[in-house]
């Protein structure tokens, strides 16, 4: 039943790792994004995609790169990972014809880079 | 570039109304939306605005004005469980996040 998931849930790794964290949709939305939210709680757009085209880069360093298989999927690759990396990414989806077009959000993965 | 404004804390009485305020000031404009985040979960959806007016769903409401740049959140009849932040999201090319307004219910 669950429209966005995410996987793993919690990631615990030491700097200089490449890790993956994997993204997926069942609500039949085009568009995909990846958000990460710090400490201080804010939220910030990091990539979107539509039909698997990469539509929104938002000044990201190039060691996180974004992968979308299909339009049900948006998984991020983030290799060398550095002690400011830790945050809660969280992936969203969103329809983008007809009515408010909200963004449904996954349960949010919690990096920690020791 | 995008400014988001709403206030970082709140706290209110079980029962009572809460208004949480928003303004923006962005390149764009295709609408405003209102989140709810309770700790350590996702942000879900609340409301979301297009037109200047008042939007109502059940016990919470959201006003748009766009030419003053300014939403406001309606919280009434207040309930334990109402206890989160409150994100003022405004919606261009891209949804920019205010930095949340944490509301703290109290018995």
């Amino acid at each position: 039943d669950t429209a966005v998931s995410q996987t793993p849930k919690y990631l615990v790794t030491q700097m200089g790792n490449d890790k993956s964290i994997k993204c997926e949709q069942n609500l039949g939305h085009d568009t995909m994004y990846w958000y990460k939210q710090d400490s201080k709680k804010f939220l910030k757009i990091m990539f979107s995609y539509n039909n698997k085209e990469l539509i929104i880069n938002e000044t990201v360093p190039n060691r996180f790169s974004p992968k979308s298989p299909d339009k049900a999927h948006l998984n991020l690759h983030i290799n060398s990972l550095e002690l400011g990396d830790s945050a809660v990414y969280f992936c969203a989806s969103r329809a983008t014809s007809g009515g408010a077009n909200e963004q449904y959000f996954g349960p949010g993965t919690r990096l920690t880079v020791t | 570039g995008q400014n988001i404004d709403q206030p970082t804390e709140m706290t209110a009485t079980e029962g009572a109304i809460v208004q949480i305020n928003c303004t923006y000031q962005t390149s764009g404009f295709n609408g405003l939306f209102w989140y709810q985040q309770h700790a350590g979960e996702a942000p879900t959806f609340l409301s979301y605005n297009v037109l200047d007016g008042l939007e109502e769903k059940g016990r919470f409401s959201s006003f748009l004005s766009r030419s003053k740049g300014y939403s406001y959140l309606l919280l009434k009849e207040l309930q334990m469980k109402d206890s989160a932040s409150y994100l003022c999201a405004v919606n261009d090319y891209k949804l920019s996040f205010g930095a949340g307004t944490t509301v703290t219910v109290r018995a």
